[in-house]
Formats: C-alpha cells, structure tokens, sequence
C-alpha cells in the first residue's frame, strides 16, 4: 500500500483567505483523489487529479473554489480559496493503489481546516 | 449512479458479541465494494474489499464481509467485539474502481 502525507495537518483561517494542502506519496499514482469530510458527516469526492490532465471536478465543486495542481506522479495540492466557515471540514487526498484489479484505494491522514 | 445506505448510523454491543453492521449499495455495473475504519482523529484505513471472485471475504483485525448480489447487500461482520473495535465505519462502492461514493458512516460502540 502507499504511505500518503498531508501537511499541513490542521489549521485555523479566518473567511476570505486561501489555504494550500498538499498531498505526498512515496511512490507515482495514476490517479489521485480530493475527497471533503463535513463536521459528523461522511466523505464526498471533490476532485479526481490526474497528472498531465486537468482536474476532473464533481457536481457542487468548482476549479475557482478548489483549484487543484498535479505537478508530478507524487505529489498533489488542494486549495480552499475565499474560505467561508462553510468550508471548515477535513480534506483528505487518496491514492488508487494495488494491481489493475484490486483498485482499492488508500487516504492520507487529513487536513482538519477550521474557519473563523 | 451509485449509492451505499448505512443501516443504522449507531451500533452498541458488548465485548465478545457478534459484530454487524449492515450496507445496501446501488450499482449499475458490477461493483466494487469496500469497508473503511475511521479512528478519532485519524485517516481512513482499508479493512476489506470485494473486487471479483469469492463473495466471502476476508480483511484485517478479523472483520469479513459477504457481497450478496440478490440482496445488493455487502455486510461486514466479526464474531467477537473487542473494546478496540470501536470507531466508525463506511462502506463504499466504486464502479470501475474510479472514484468512491461511501455511505452516511455507522459508529461502532463496544461495552465492557
């Protein structure tokens, strides 16, 4: 399985700024996920990032809100711009790892974003 | 589309009892199915998937689930709880293994 880090881990943004998540794998990916976890809810995928392409955004989600960067195989970023507290949530990134025929997917351990 | 329903967004039982917590998924092609277990504060881990093959089957920390296609149920079950059991849990489902779509979560309680 892949070993995902996500910096940073928490912080706390007042509304109308913008915060940067980035997403670290220790080894390439094809495909990378952004996924949202509301307060006491469950996850909802925001994006799919595939390097070389643009970012495949789901219905509710905009690349103005939540521009996302796929330099490269390892790495990936999120930014939540012109944070409402709406917005405070954790966001998690994934990887779809194993063989062509298990597409399991592994997460990171999470940004807990809080907006004041 | 897809979509998973979590029946019953709380769970309790006690130490040594059987453990169920019950998923209903909808799919329009053969789907993919996973149990995820969510500590406190942590990230989600992977306890088992169902991709093709045995129905049955097996994952970490003596969990299993059987995918039941008549019943589009994937269930996960373990015979004895364990006071470190308790966490919350989602069931997804994946078409084509792209993205997931997971279920409202089920909180397992386990009393000593």
């Amino acid at each position: 399985s892949a070993v995902i880090s996500q910096k940073p881990s928490r912080d706390i943004c007042q509304r109308g700024t913008s915060l940067t998540i980035q997403c670290q794998v220790d080894s390439q990916v094809t495909m990378m996920f952004w996924y949202r976890q509301q307060p006491g809810q469950s996850l909802t995928l925001i994006a799919t990032a595939n390097q070389g392409s643009e970012a495949t955004y789901e219905s509710g989600f905009v690349i103005d809100k939540f521009p996302i960067s796929r330099p490269n195989l390892t790495f990936s970023t999120l930014t939540v711009s012109n944070m409402s507290p709406e917005d405070s949530s954790i966001y998690l990134c994934s990887v779809r790892g194993g063989t062509g025929s298990s597409y399991e997917q592994y997460f990171g351990p999470g940004t807990r974003l809080t907006v004041t | 589309a897809q979509s998973v329903t979590q029946l019953g967004s709380h769970v309790s039982v006690s130490e040594g009892a059987l453990v169920l917590l019950r998923c209903n998924y909808s799919s329009s092609v053969p789907p993919y199915l996973f149990w995820y277990v969510q500590y406190p504060n942590q990230g989600l881990q992977l306890l088992l998937k169902y991709t093709t093959g045995a129905t049955l089957v097996k994952g970490i920390n003596g969990f299993e689930a059987e995918f039941k296609k008549s019943e589009t149920s994937f269930h996960l079950t373990k015979p004895s709880a364990h006071m470190s059991d308790a966490a919350e849990y989602f069931c997804a489902v994946s078409e084509y293994g792209n993205k997931l779509v997971f279920g409202a979560g089920t909180i397992l309680r386990v009393k000593s």
